[in-house]
């Protein structure tokens, strides 16, 4: 039960290149989120899938897509990268209950040049 | 719209001394609320989670926070700080979205530090 799963542990961009950062769950949770993580301001959330075929925008969608390829997967995509995106990013997952207890994955470290 | 205050971004302090981490929260319904701990370069992990069947909530690591409505707070304690224990801590409140939906609300954070 290897839990939440993110990769690249590590990418590093030149400005305007495209990625697409991949995160997989084996618990069978309903709901999936992708957030940033930047010192100083906690986590924010990106984007999210409350159930398989829906997605819908968090706090900072700007320059993001997502797509939720099944219940498993989550993808995050950046199209055209810029330096405001150098961040840790994090996948998670819960099921779709009030209480919303996250699972989180190891993180992708991206940095944009 | 919920929301989240932790005060104070950094706390030190010494081996074996109380550890108290400060978490405001609003909310307009019933909070379920939140601590997770993050290790240097690695993801969150849940400490505690208070879904109101106890204000008193225990988790791991000797870890414990109390619900206390009339101050609208769930502050985190330990009552001997261990080296091991140094690492980022975050408060977080789940609210409500619409539809049937759920999003967890994150604070900036609290680095703990432990001096020996």
């Amino acid at each position: 039960n290897a839990g939440v799963t993110q990769t690249p542990k590590f990418q590093v961009l030149k400005t305007g290149q495209s990625m697409t950062l991949q995160c997989a769950q084996d618990m069978n949770h309903n709901s999936m989120y992708w957030y940033r993580q930047d010192p100083g301001m906690g986590l924010r959330l990106i984007y999210y899938s409350a159930s398989e075929g829906t997605t819908d925008k968090g706090e900072v969608p700007n320059g993001y897509n997502v797509s939720r390829l099944n219940k498993r997967e989550f993808s995050l995509r950046l199209e055209s990268a810029a330096p405001s995106q150098t961040s840790v990013y994090f996948c998670a997952s819960s099921e779709r209950t009030v209480d919303n207890e996250q699972f989180f994955g190891p993180g992708t470290r991206l940095t944009v040049l | 719209a919920q929301s989240v205050t932790q005060l104070g971004s950094h706390v030190s302090v010494s081996e074996g001394a109380l550890v108290l981490l400060r978490c405001n929260y609003s909310s307009s319904v019933p909070p379920y609320l939140f601590w997770y701990v993050q290790y240097p370069n690695q993801g969150l992990q849940l400490l505690l989670k208070y879904t109101s069947a106890a204000t008193l909530v225990k988790g791991i690591n000797g870890f414990e926070a109390e619900f206390k409505k009339s101050e609208t707070s769930f502050h985190l304690t330990k009552p001997s700080a261990h080296m091991s224990d140094a690492a980022e801590y975050f408060c977080a409140v789940s609210g409500y979205s619409g539809g049937s939906n759920y999003k967890l609300t994150f604070g900036k954070g609290t680095l703990l530090t432990v001096n020996p």
